[in-house]
Parts: structure tokens; sequence; C-alpha cells
């Protein structure tokens, strides 16, 4: 069964950092490429960021780059987003995604909340 | 950025209606889009991956069409369990990008 669970959210001022965790399991992690997707208190999906298989690709929102750093660890079957520079806006649920292998996104995690708040 | 519309923002029906979402890519996708259910305080689901195929375990009520910029998911006779939001999801290129999400409730 595939399992992804985040971790690393909380509560931290504005301009503050965050590093958030995904531990994967129930599948063979590095043939995925991962995805972080947020959605904000009564709002829509949005993407964050992607990183493929190998952590030679990488993708980010415009509304983080420069900001937000995606990797991964595939010997710990881990992923991470790396939060800079936080802003109220970037308050969220996080959700650790498993990008399918056709086809986008196919498997979701339960989510990290992240709260920017002073 | 490709820009992602999704209309209508929501919609109010009755069970056994029905019900069509579009989405708009601001530039040629080819295929590369899913459609997503999301309940209240859940995980939202895949429905449906490159543009028309059905993911496995989805009711066959669901289904979806198109390619380059113009997609629709149909439901065919709606059912009190999918009364929820629907999300597209470009993954043409980075960074991707969903729909606005159209609500389907209850009328």
């Amino acid at each position: 069964e595939v399992q992804l669970v985040e971790s690393g959210g909380g509560v931290v001022r504005p301009g503050g950092s965050l590093r958030l965790s995904c531990a994967a399991s129930g599948f063979t992690f590095d043939d995925y490429d991962m995805s972080w997707v947020r959605q904000a208190p009564g709002k829509g999906l949005e993407w964050v960021s992607g990183i493929n298989w190998n952590g030679g690709s990488t993708g980010y929102a415009d509304s983080v780059k420069g900001r937000f750093t995606i990797s991964r660890d595939n010997a710990k079957n881990s992923l991470y987003l790396q939060m800079n520079s936080l802003r109220g806006e970037d308050t969220a649920l996080y959700h650790c995604a498993r990008d399918g292998l056709v086809g986008a996104t196919d498997y979701w995690g339960q989510g990290t909340l992240v709260t920017v708040s002073s | 950025d490709i820009q992602m519309t999704q209309s209508p923002s929501s919609l109010s029906a009755s069970v056994g209606d029905r019900v069509t979402i579009t989405c708009r890519a601001s530039q040629g996708i080819r295929n590369d889009l899913g459609w997503y259910q999301q309940k209240p305080g859940k995980a939202p689901k895949r429905l449906i991956y490159a543009a028309s195929s059905l993911q496995s375990g989805v009711p066959s009520r669901f289904s979806a069409s198109g390619s380059g910029t113009e997609f629709t998911l149909t439901i065919s006779s709606l059912q009190p369990e999918d009364f929820a939001t629907y999300y597209c999801l470009q993954h043409n290129s980075y960074p991707w990008t969903f729909g606005q999400g159209t609500k389907v409730e209850i009328k």
C-alpha cells in the first residue's frame, strides 16, 4: 500500500524557515518523480514544487521560486521541502504527492499544516 | 507559465443529472492533464489521467476528453457521493498548474 507521511509543519513567524519531510513507503521510491502541493484554508489546490526521480530536475511555482528548495534522499525514501523567507500567504496544508508513471500526481499524503503568523 | 481556466467555479445539480466541467489551457498541453476529486477534509483523489484515461477503481460514470487546450470532465449520472470539488491539473511543463476548482453542490 502506498503511504506518504508528511511532517515538519508548525507555526513560524514571517521571515522564518521550516523544513518539511515526507516519508514514502509501499512503492519503489526512486522509480517516481514527486511533488509538493499546498492548499490554503478554504482555497484551491496549488502546485508548489516537483522533482524528478534522481533529483536532477526540479520545478517551482512562481510564488515560491527562490525561497523554497525541494530535494530527495532515495536511500531514505524521503522527500523534503526547505522553506525560507516565509510569508503569511504560505500558510497552508502541504501535501507530499507521488507523480504517476503515466500522468501526473496519483497518490497524496494527508498533509502537514504550516502557519505563518507573528 | 501555463494558465488553466476552469469553469464553472460552482454548480448545483440533482442526483441523476449529467454534469460537465471544462478546463482551458493558455497554450497547448497535448494530453498532459489529470482530473481530481476532493471531499472536505480529505486529500484529493485522481479520477482521470492522460486527459481521458479512467483511474482504476473509479466508476465508469466519470469520463473525460480533450487534447491541446480544451478539456472536459463529465459525470453521466450524478450520485450522492459525487458532491465534492473537482480540479484539473496540467503537467505538461513546469510550473504545473491547477484549475481554480469546481464545487459541485446538491440542488
